[in-house]
Protein backbone atom coordinates (compact mmCIF):
# COMPACT_ATOMS: atom_id res chain seq x y z
CA UNK A 1 0.00 0.00 0.00
CA UNK A 2 1.43 3.26 -1.16
CA UNK A 3 1.86 6.11 2.14
CA UNK A 4 -0.14 8.56 0.14
CA UNK A 5 -2.53 8.18 -2.58
CA UNK A 6 -4.66 10.80 -4.47
CA UNK A 7 -7.08 10.69 -7.17
CA UNK A 8 -5.06 11.97 -10.13
CA UNK A 9 -8.11 13.30 -11.84
CA UNK A 10 -8.18 15.20 -14.27
CA UNK A 11 -10.03 17.75 -12.44
CA UNK A 12 -11.78 20.13 -15.40
CA UNK A 13 -14.14 23.00 -13.87
CA UNK A 14 -15.61 25.93 -15.10
CA UNK A 15 -14.13 29.33 -13.58
CA UNK A 16 -15.53 30.50 -10.51
CA UNK A 17 -16.41 26.35 -9.34
CA UNK A 18 -15.91 25.49 -6.38
CA UNK A 19 -13.23 22.24 -6.23
CA UNK A 20 -12.07 19.67 -3.19
CA UNK A 21 -9.12 16.98 -3.14
CA UNK A 22 -8.89 14.53 -0.78
CA UNK A 23 -5.54 12.86 -0.07
CA UNK A 24 -5.20 9.36 2.16
CA UNK A 25 -2.43 8.52 3.95
CA UNK A 26 -1.21 5.25 5.50
CA UNK A 27 0.99 5.61 8.74
CA UNK A 28 -1.47 7.02 11.58
CA UNK A 29 1.94 8.20 12.76
CA UNK A 30 2.36 10.82 10.43
CA UNK A 31 3.10 14.16 11.52
CA UNK A 32 3.04 16.98 9.36
CA UNK A 33 1.24 17.80 6.21
CA UNK A 34 0.97 19.89 3.44
CA UNK A 35 -0.05 20.68 0.08
CA UNK A 36 2.18 21.73 -2.50
CA UNK A 37 1.42 23.05 -5.96
CA UNK A 38 3.17 22.20 -9.74
CA UNK A 39 2.74 24.20 -12.59
CA UNK A 40 3.86 22.18 -16.15
CA UNK A 41 7.51 21.54 -16.33
CA UNK A 42 7.92 23.83 -12.76
CA UNK A 43 9.18 22.61 -9.45
CA UNK A 44 6.40 22.15 -6.67
CA UNK A 45 5.96 25.11 -4.12
CA UNK A 46 4.31 24.98 -0.95
CA UNK A 47 0.89 26.17 -1.51
CA UNK A 48 -0.22 25.74 2.50
CA UNK A 49 0.83 23.52 5.36
CA UNK A 50 -2.14 21.47 7.03
CA UNK A 51 -2.70 21.98 10.80
CA UNK A 52 -5.20 19.66 12.75
CA UNK A 53 -7.59 22.70 13.45
CA UNK A 54 -8.11 22.99 9.81
CA UNK A 55 -6.51 26.69 8.40
CA UNK A 56 -7.45 28.92 5.30
CA UNK A 57 -5.45 31.08 3.18
CA UNK A 58 -7.83 33.06 1.10
CA UNK A 59 -9.93 30.91 -1.66
CA UNK A 60 -8.00 28.03 0.12
CA UNK A 61 -9.33 25.52 2.76
CA UNK A 62 -7.08 22.66 4.13
CA UNK A 63 -8.48 20.07 6.53
CA UNK A 64 -6.92 17.41 8.20
CA UNK A 65 -8.55 14.19 9.35
CA UNK A 66 -6.64 12.25 11.41
CA UNK A 67 -9.35 9.42 12.65
CA UNK A 68 -9.53 8.68 8.91
CA UNK A 69 -6.30 9.14 7.52
CA UNK A 70 -6.73 12.09 5.19
CA UNK A 71 -6.36 15.04 4.27
CA UNK A 72 -8.41 17.55 2.19
CA UNK A 73 -8.00 20.86 -0.19
CA UNK A 74 -11.19 23.10 -0.96
CA UNK A 75 -10.68 25.50 -3.85
CA UNK A 76 -13.11 28.26 -3.72
CA UNK A 77 -13.98 30.31 -6.85
CA UNK A 78 -11.68 29.08 -9.07
CA UNK A 79 -9.10 30.72 -11.09
CA UNK A 80 -7.60 30.08 -14.69
CA UNK A 81 -4.20 30.29 -12.47
CA UNK A 82 -5.38 27.71 -10.56
CA UNK A 83 -5.01 25.04 -13.08
CA UNK A 84 -1.85 23.22 -11.95
CA UNK A 85 -0.86 19.68 -10.48
CA UNK A 86 -1.68 19.54 -6.51
CA UNK A 87 0.31 17.31 -4.88
CA UNK A 88 -0.41 15.87 -1.15
CA UNK A 89 2.83 15.33 1.40
CA UNK A 90 2.78 13.70 4.50
CA UNK A 91 5.81 13.78 7.07
CA UNK A 92 5.85 10.27 8.35
CA UNK A 93 8.60 7.72 10.36
CA UNK A 94 9.21 4.98 7.59
CA UNK A 95 10.23 1.72 8.96
CA UNK A 96 13.78 1.91 8.71
CA UNK A 97 14.42 5.21 7.20
CA UNK A 98 13.04 7.53 10.41
CA UNK A 99 11.66 10.75 9.35
CA UNK A 100 10.36 10.89 5.64
CA UNK A 101 8.27 12.59 3.08
CA UNK A 102 5.82 11.19 1.09
CA UNK A 103 4.26 12.67 -1.87
CA UNK A 104 1.58 11.89 -3.59
CA UNK A 105 1.09 11.42 -7.65
CA UNK A 106 -0.87 14.50 -7.56
CA UNK A 107 -4.27 15.45 -8.85
CA UNK A 108 -4.34 17.83 -11.93
CA UNK A 109 -6.74 20.86 -12.41
CA UNK A 110 -7.60 22.64 -15.34
CA UNK A 111 -9.85 25.33 -14.89
CA UNK A 112 -11.59 26.43 -17.92
CA UNK A 113 -13.02 30.09 -19.25
CA UNK B 1 16.76 35.80 -0.75
CA UNK B 2 18.05 32.87 -3.03
CA UNK B 3 16.11 29.83 -3.42
CA UNK B 4 17.79 26.58 -4.40
CA UNK B 5 19.93 26.18 -6.94
CA UNK B 6 20.37 23.33 -9.58
CA UNK B 7 22.11 23.12 -12.73
CA UNK B 8 22.05 22.03 -15.10
CA UNK B 9 18.64 22.40 -16.06
CA UNK B 10 18.55 20.36 -18.92
CA UNK B 11 20.95 17.01 -19.99
CA UNK B 12 21.06 14.93 -22.96
CA UNK B 13 23.17 12.42 -22.69
CA UNK B 14 23.86 8.90 -24.65
CA UNK B 15 23.20 6.00 -22.31
CA UNK B 16 26.17 4.19 -20.49
CA UNK B 17 27.59 7.97 -20.25
CA UNK B 18 27.97 9.78 -16.98
CA UNK B 19 26.09 12.85 -15.71
CA UNK B 20 26.17 14.90 -12.48
CA UNK B 21 24.19 17.25 -10.85
CA UNK B 22 24.80 20.01 -8.64
CA UNK B 23 22.47 21.59 -5.98
CA UNK B 24 23.01 24.85 -3.80
CA UNK B 25 20.60 24.91 -0.87
CA UNK B 26 19.32 28.02 0.56
CA UNK B 27 21.41 29.48 3.09
CA UNK B 28 20.99 27.85 6.45
CA UNK B 29 19.47 24.85 5.43
CA UNK B 30 20.70 22.25 6.94
CA UNK B 31 18.60 19.33 5.52
CA UNK B 32 19.24 18.72 1.53
CA UNK B 33 17.04 15.85 -0.64
CA UNK B 34 17.15 14.92 -3.68
CA UNK B 35 14.33 13.75 -5.66
CA UNK B 36 13.53 11.80 -8.62
CA UNK B 37 10.25 12.80 -10.63
CA UNK B 38 8.66 10.65 -13.46
CA UNK B 39 5.94 12.31 -15.86
CA UNK B 40 2.76 12.10 -13.62
CA UNK B 41 4.38 11.07 -10.89
CA UNK B 42 5.09 12.72 -7.28
CA UNK B 43 8.62 13.00 -6.56
CA UNK B 44 10.03 10.22 -5.10
CA UNK B 45 13.25 10.65 -2.46
CA UNK B 46 16.24 9.20 -3.68
CA UNK B 47 18.55 10.31 -0.74
CA UNK B 48 18.67 12.81 2.47
CA UNK B 49 21.17 14.60 3.82
CA UNK B 50 21.37 16.21 7.63
CA UNK B 51 24.60 18.31 6.99
CA UNK B 52 27.03 16.01 5.30
CA UNK B 53 26.08 13.19 7.03
CA UNK B 54 23.64 11.20 4.61
CA UNK B 55 21.03 9.74 6.89
CA UNK B 56 18.51 7.93 4.32
CA UNK B 57 19.74 6.21 1.16
CA UNK B 58 17.67 3.64 1.27
CA UNK B 59 16.06 4.48 -2.35
CA UNK B 60 19.25 5.21 -3.87
CA UNK B 61 20.26 2.93 -6.54
CA UNK B 62 24.10 2.19 -5.49
CA UNK B 63 25.46 0.30 -8.22
CA UNK B 64 24.95 3.28 -10.76
CA UNK B 65 24.08 6.62 -8.11
CA UNK B 66 26.35 8.28 -6.08
CA UNK B 67 26.02 11.60 -4.20
CA UNK B 68 27.51 14.10 -1.87
CA UNK B 69 27.30 16.96 0.31
CA UNK B 70 31.61 17.29 1.51
CA UNK B 71 31.30 20.43 3.48
CA UNK B 72 27.43 20.56 4.56
CA UNK B 73 26.46 23.30 1.77
CA UNK B 74 26.57 22.26 -1.82
CA UNK B 75 25.71 18.77 -3.41
CA UNK B 76 26.37 16.70 -6.01
CA UNK B 77 24.26 13.38 -7.38
CA UNK B 78 25.76 11.31 -10.07
CA UNK B 79 24.59 8.68 -12.38
CA UNK B 80 27.79 6.02 -13.89
CA UNK B 81 26.57 4.92 -16.52
CA UNK B 82 23.00 6.19 -17.41
CA UNK B 83 20.45 4.04 -18.35
CA UNK B 84 17.14 5.08 -20.61
CA UNK B 85 15.34 4.56 -17.61
CA UNK B 86 17.16 7.09 -15.83
CA UNK B 87 15.50 9.85 -17.79
CA UNK B 88 13.47 11.78 -15.41
CA UNK B 89 13.58 14.96 -13.79
CA UNK B 90 15.63 15.20 -10.78
CA UNK B 91 14.53 17.95 -7.77
CA UNK B 92 16.60 19.33 -5.09
CA UNK B 93 15.17 20.33 -2.35
CA UNK B 94 16.18 21.68 1.47
CA UNK B 95 14.63 22.69 4.42
CA UNK B 96 15.94 24.24 8.33
CA UNK B 97 15.61 20.34 9.64
CA UNK B 98 13.44 17.45 8.62
CA UNK B 99 10.09 18.64 10.17
CA UNK B 100 10.27 21.94 8.21
CA UNK B 101 8.87 23.25 4.94
CA UNK B 102 10.91 22.40 1.64
CA UNK B 103 11.70 24.35 -0.74
CA UNK B 104 12.68 22.75 -4.07
CA UNK B 105 14.96 24.05 -7.10
CA UNK B 106 13.58 24.57 -10.48
CA UNK B 107 15.56 20.92 -11.33
CA UNK B 108 17.62 18.99 -13.98
CA UNK B 109 15.73 17.04 -16.73
CA UNK B 110 17.24 14.25 -17.92
CA UNK B 111 17.17 12.70 -21.29
CA UNK B 112 18.81 9.86 -21.83
CA UNK B 113 19.07 8.66 -25.58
Amino acid sequence: RKEVEQDPGPFNVPEGATVAFNCTYSNSASQSFFWYRQDCRKEPKLLMSVYSSGNEDGRFTAQLNRASQYISLLIRDSKLSDSATYLCVVNSIGKNTGNQFYFGTGTSLTVIP
Amino acid sequence: EAGVVQSPRYKIIEKKQPVAFWCNPISGHNTLYWYLQNLGQGPELLIRYENEEAVDDSQLPKDRFSAERLKGVDSTLKIQPAELGDSAVYLCASSFSVWDTQYFGPGTRLTVL
